[in-house]
């Protein structure tokens, strides 16, 4: 199983809404990632678990909150979002995060609109 | 961060060989030249990495000059399925966060 899955496909909220996007993997990875990507735009890093401790944070509002709960899913809460914040969420697992030459797999995304 | 330039665009046809270049003029020692994809409505998906040798696999060959300033993704025969935005990324071993940034990356349309 080389696979990452992201719930839900799609979301609509409005700014006043609370939600989740969930990520798993089964493949023993012990790094995930949360990424987001505008219309046309590349991926931006957000957040980097390894051994579910959030080691980096790319600066990210806090209305975006990461949570690593075990070693096979990832969370990101989101809270009193801007219209600005619709994007593509990407998740993504690697085996660690200790070499430069390890690969990344992502999920197909969580497609969000704010309202 | 070492930084690497692609073309905003190429064109190919299908069943042909298509030569994605990206130049990385300020590549350290220690960078490795890592090629991802991403096709329409997808997440980006691994292709091949490189530090100095020319490497092989499935889906590509990876050629990186002598002087590691440059490289080129080989895709061998390209089919309608190849369409997507390669991403030309540099991953620096001496930094122990290893961020896998991505660039602008190249936009390939593939003609029937």
């Amino acid at each position: 199983d080389t696979e990452v899955t992201q719930t839900p496909k799609h979301l609509v909220m409005g700014m006043t809404n609370k939600k989740s996007l969930k990520c798993e993997q089964h493949m023993g990875h012990r790094a995930m990632y949360w990424y987001k990507q505008k219309a046309k735009k590349p991926p931006e890093l957000m957040f980097v678990y390894s051994y579910e401790k959030l080691s980096i944070n790319e600066s990210v509002p806090s209305r975006f909150s990461p949570e690593c709960p075990n070693s096979s899913l990832l969370n990101l809460h989101l809270h009193a979002l801007q219209p600005e914040d619709s994007a593509l969420y990407l998740c993504a697992s690697s085996l660690t995060t200790g070499h430069a030459n390890e690969k990344l797999f992502f999920g197909s995304g969580t497609q969000l609109s704010v309202l | 961060d070492a930084k690497t330039t692609q073309p905003n665009s190429m064109e190919s046809n299908e069943e042909e060989p298509v030569h994605l270049p990206c130049n990385h003029s300020t590549i350290s020692g220690t960078d490795y030249i890592h090629w991802y994809r991403q096709l329409p409505s997808q997440g980006p998906e691994y292709v091949i990495h490189g530090l100095t040798s020319n490497v092989n696999n499935r889906m590509a060959s990876l050629a990186i000059a002598e002087d590691r300033k440059s490289s080129t993704l080989i895709l061998h025969r390209a089919t309608l399925r190849d369409a997507a935005v390669y991403y030309c990324i540099l991953r620096d071993s001496m930094d122990s966060s290893y961020k896998l940034i991505f660039g602008s990356g190249t936009r390939l349309l593939v003609r029937p």
